[in-house]
């Protein structure tokens, strides 16, 4: 069975400091895996997905098989990245979604 | 720039009641889920559609849950009896070709 596991609940960290989610991953076949993210009072949205390795608001995460890990990164962190973020593995063949629990990133001033 | 609409956002109701949900999903995307959302935790899915075709609903408590997409576009999610432990954020999402889900505002159910 499919498990994505995000360890941190709560992250704080200091506007212009580094970020870093933490994600892993169980999946036996070859993962698909996505970054969603959910400001207040708005809906959940794709942030970034692994396949097109790009860097979508400062954002960039890597795929790590040996680890089975996509953590998220930020170098600066902006106050507007206060958010929950959602880790997520896209099973093609079901054409579903498995969602980690979720970390809720606050930048502080 | 077309979004998934749902309906009502927030609905409070009695234990044993029957509630409904509704969706609609962005034009031309086949693929319609539902989710159920429980504080603290992210989104499990309930049930897929394939157009109007039910394609996994294993996760759905049937004895209590049923949803439908009659003509394959929007859709609707029923609970009846409501019970307290079904209190919880109830999102739809859609899907075209692409793996790329769009979600809905939700609705937040709260079963006193």
């Amino acid at each position: 069975a499919q498990r994505v596991t995000q360890p941190e609940k709560l992250l704080s960290v200091f506007k212009g400091a580094p970020v870093e989610l933490k994600c892993n991953y169980s999946y036996s076949g070859s993962p698909e895996l996505f970054w969603y993210v959910q400001y207040s009072r708005q809906r959940l949205q794709l942030l970034l997905r692994h396949i097109s390795r790009e860097s979508i608001k400062g954002f960039t995460a890597d795929l790590n098989k040996g680890e089975t890990s996509f953590h998220l990164k930020k170098p600066f962190a902006q106050e507007e990245d206060s958010a929950m973020y959602y880790c997520a593995l896209y099973s093609g063949s079901a054409r579903q979604l498995t969602f980690g629990s979720g970390t809720q990133l606050t930048v502080l001033p | 720039e077309a979004e998934v609409a749902q309906s009502p956002r927030y609905k409070i109701t009695e234990k044993s009641q029957a509630v409904a949900f509704w969706c609609d999903p962005i034009s031309g995307h086949a693929t319609l889920y539902w989710y159920r959302q429980i504080l603290g935790q992210g989104p499990e899915l309930l049930v897929q559609f394939q157009d109007e075709s039910v394609v996994d609903d294993s996760q759905l408590p049937k004895d209590r849950f049923s949803a439908e997409r009659l003509k394959g576009v929007d859709s609707t999610l029923k609970i009846q009896p409501a019970e307290l432990g079904d209190s919880a954020m109830y999102l739809c999402a859609s899907q075209h070709d692409t793996d790329t889900q769009y979600f809905g505002p939700g609705t937040r159910l709260t079963v006193l």
